[in-house]
């Protein structure tokens, strides 16, 4: 079974200034996925990044990069230059290889708030 | 745009009515999922489907049933409506490999009142 904990229901930071999002994550397969996903307050899911288990680069998708740390169990989205836009939910998830083609697990989310 | 497209896009109802929530995944998609998603929630698994057949299923109450047709498009059926069934209810599709994202529809809303 795979558990994600996303500890900071609430962020604030400043436009233009990088974000640290926390993720951990618990799981007993050896392969996994992790995955991060932005809802804005029109309630889309969109996703952002993804992260293998075996990857040995951090992954980056333009202003958002992953802080990969496997020994730690942490998926970190680092988001930078923040924008208004920005502001939204993000929600931390994974799902593990031996798991088979099962469900995304979801963290909890922490809001976004970009202030100008 | 996801290419997942779910109707409708809001639904009010009241209580003990049976609604019918419908999904189209993205082309190439053989598995569909159904999320719940209740006021300042996280979202919660509820069940999903591969190729027409049932793969996983989550914290699905009794009411709620779900199916997968032959052309991959897939129901989710709430039933005895209550209060508390008020959510946004997600379906999302994705490839058949574990490292693949799943890729969420627009949700539909469902008011119970």
């Amino acid at each position: 079974a795979q558990k994600i904990t996303q500890t900071q229901p609430g962020m604030f930071v400043q436009e233009k200034e990088a974000v640290t999002l926390d993720c951990t994550y618990d799981t007993s397969d050896q392969s996994y996925g992790l995955f991060w996903y932005k809802q804005p307050s029109s309630g889309e899911m969109i996703f952002l990044i993804y992260q293998g288990s075996y990857d040995e680069q951090n992954a980056t998708e333009g202003r958002y990069s992953l802080n990969f740390q496997k020994a730690r169990k942490s998926a970190n989205l680092v988001i930078s230059a923040s924008q208004l836009g920005d502001s939204a939910m993000y929600f931390c998830a994974m799902r593990g290889r031996n798991s088979g083609n099962t469900p995304l697990v979801f963290g909890k989310g922490t809001r976004l708030s970009v202030i100008a | 745009d996801s290419g997942v497209t779910q109707t409708p896009k809001h639904l009010i109802t009241a209580t003990g009515q049976r609604v019918t929530l419908r999904c189209s995944p993205r082309s190439g998609d053989l598995s569909v999922y159904w999320y719940q998603q209740s006021l300042d929630q996280g979202l919660q698994f509820l069940i999903q489907y591969y190729n027409g057949e049932e793969r996983a299923k989550g914290n699905i109450l009794e009411r709620f049933s779900a199916q997968q047709f032959p052309d991959l498009h897939s129901e989710l059926n709430l039933s005895s409506l209550e209060l508390g069934d008020s959510a946004l209810y997600f379906c999302a599709s994705s490839q058949t490999v574990y490292n693949s994202p799943l890729h969420f529809g627009n949700g539909t809303r469902l008011t119970v009142t």
